[in-house]
């Protein structure tokens, strides 16, 4: 089956501009988290959506990045007023529920901020 | 606070030897541990995943990984590289109750000499 799929799967921004990535989780799946990876660095853990509860915001870093999830599919990250240290790859991942599940991810959007 | 620590940033091998890969967690209560590999221009794929059952656990592609608690590793070793197995690896905790988020290491680049 389908795997997440991300799009764009690279974006060149000016500084001050807003983003949003999006994301297909796997189908079926009630868990959707968002992680950014810095160049040469290890994921960050940004958000996590499980089912209709109340998202665990605590890994984003500013009060300009936000995301949604409409029900148990897609997922937009959006970043306001972009500013050159936001420039990373942005991975998403899904899983069957949450704790102990293989969380599968998707390719990532590269975001270039100038 | 639960974290994990990659003891080595780069490591190189020659194909047909052992690989050893090095982490360390720090957790409160029992982790689920994860390996995760990066391969070049390609997503996150899970390597092997250790939840409380037996402590060696066994992957993909011939590696396995050791969970020792009470020197809190959890070494991932293959016992013959092969030149495909060059990638970035990942060692992973996702904490007790937290809703299955990933917290990453910073990662070992394995390089393999023919």
């Amino acid at each position: 089956g389908a795997g997440v799929s991300q799009s764009p799967s690279n974006k060149v921004t000016e500084k001050g501009k807003d983003v949003e990535l999006r994301c297909d989780p796997i189908s079926g799946h009630t868990a959707l988290y968002w992680y950014r990876q810095r160049l040469g660095q290890g994921l960050e853990f940004l958000i996590y959506f499980q089912g209709n509860s109340a998202p665990d915001k605590s890994g984003l870093p500013s009060d300009r990045f936000s995301a949604e999830r409409t029900g148990e599919s897609v997922s937009t990250l959006t970043i306001q007023r972009t500013q050159q240290e936001d420039s990373a790859v942005y991975l998403c991942a899904s899983s069957n529920s949450g704790h102990q599940e293989t969380q599968y991810f998707g390719p990532g959007t590269r975001l270039l901020v100038l | 606070a639960q974290s994990v620590t990659q003891l080595d940033s780069h490591v190189s091998v020659s194909e047909g030897t052992p690989v050893l890969l090095r982490c360390n967690y720090s957790s409160s209560y029992s982790p689920s541990l994860f390996w995760y590999v990066q391969h070049p221009n390609k997503g996150l794929q899970l390597l092997l995943k250790y939840t409380s059952a037996a402590t060696l656990v066994k992957g993909i592609n011939g590696f396995e990984a050791e969970f020792k608690k009470s020197e809190t590793s959890f070494h991932l070793t293959k016992p013959s590289a092969h030149m495909s197995d060059a990638a970035e690896y990942f060692c992973v905790v996702s904490p007790y109750n937290q809703g299955g988020k990933l917290i990453f290491g910073q990662g070992t680049e394995l390089s393999v000499k023919p």
